[in-house]
């Protein structure tokens, strides 16, 4: 099945600083989404993305649809401790349900 | 909110026997899903549902099969369980129409 690539695959940074990820894909997706995870939790939702260009922002987290539709990009901005976990991409095309995921960028945040 | 329940947390099981993995959505979600978790290898499927009873195989499903008998219950059974299913395994569902995956808090399985 295609996985999405997702980088970087880990960073470490200071508290109060800025982060950027991005996921990009060979096919063409009608959907992206952004998942946070932590340590033995399922995926949560973050933001949803449906359109091709849209930028959405959720407090702090702000992500964007590339206009290619084959890639999407999340940033956080004053990064807290709070901040830390793995954070997935996903992406559904036009072909059925079934989403693909990014294999995860893991996040630390140094106080 | 949306509530996806795994049944278990966590679950020690030996080389051999029959695992039971149950999932349950109050959202009367159409879709189920069905994934696993490893380092380095993201999530993965293992095989999903779009109704009662339907079940179609997604990219790993050798070892695995599953049960959907009432809408909001999507089962997963390992068959004769193996060391290399130890892993994190997550259910999701999604609305028909509306393209976003809802998880559970996940199960993480290990076979001794």
């Amino acid at each position: 099945g295609q996985q999405l690539n997702q980088s970087p695959q880990s960073m470490f940074i200071q508290e109060g600083e800025d982060v950027s990820m991005n996921c990009t894909s060979s096919s063409i997706f009608n959907t992206w989404l952004w998942y946070k995870q932590e340590p033995g939790e399922g995926p949560v939702l973050l933001i949803a993305l449906y359109k091709a260009g849209e930028l959405t922002s959720n407090g702090r987290l702000t992500a964007q649809f590339g206009i290619t539709r084959k890639d999407s990009f999340l940033n956080i901005s004053a990064s807290i401790p709070s901040d830390v976990g793995i954070y997935f991409c996903a992406g559904q095309g036009n072909t059925g349900n079934q989403f693909y995921f990014g294999t995860g960028t893991s996040l630390t945040v140094i106080p | 909110d949306v509530k996806v329940t795994q049944s278990s947390r966590y679950l020690v099981k030996r080389t051999g026997e029959k695992v039971f993995l149950e999932c349950v959505q109050d959202m009367d979600h159409e879709n189920m899903f069905w994934y696993r978790q490893d380092p380095g290898l993201g999530l993965r499927l293992i095989y999903f549902s779009y109704d009662v009873k339907m079940k179609e195989k997604g990219d790993i499903p050798e070892g695995y099969s599953v049960s959907r008998e009432k809408k909001e219950r999507f089962s997963l059974i390992l068959e004769s369980a193996s060391t290399n299913q130890t892993s994190m395994y997550l259910c999701a569902s999604t609305p028909s129409l509306v393209s976003v995956a809802f998880f559970g808090q996940g199960t993480r399985l290990t076979v001794v």
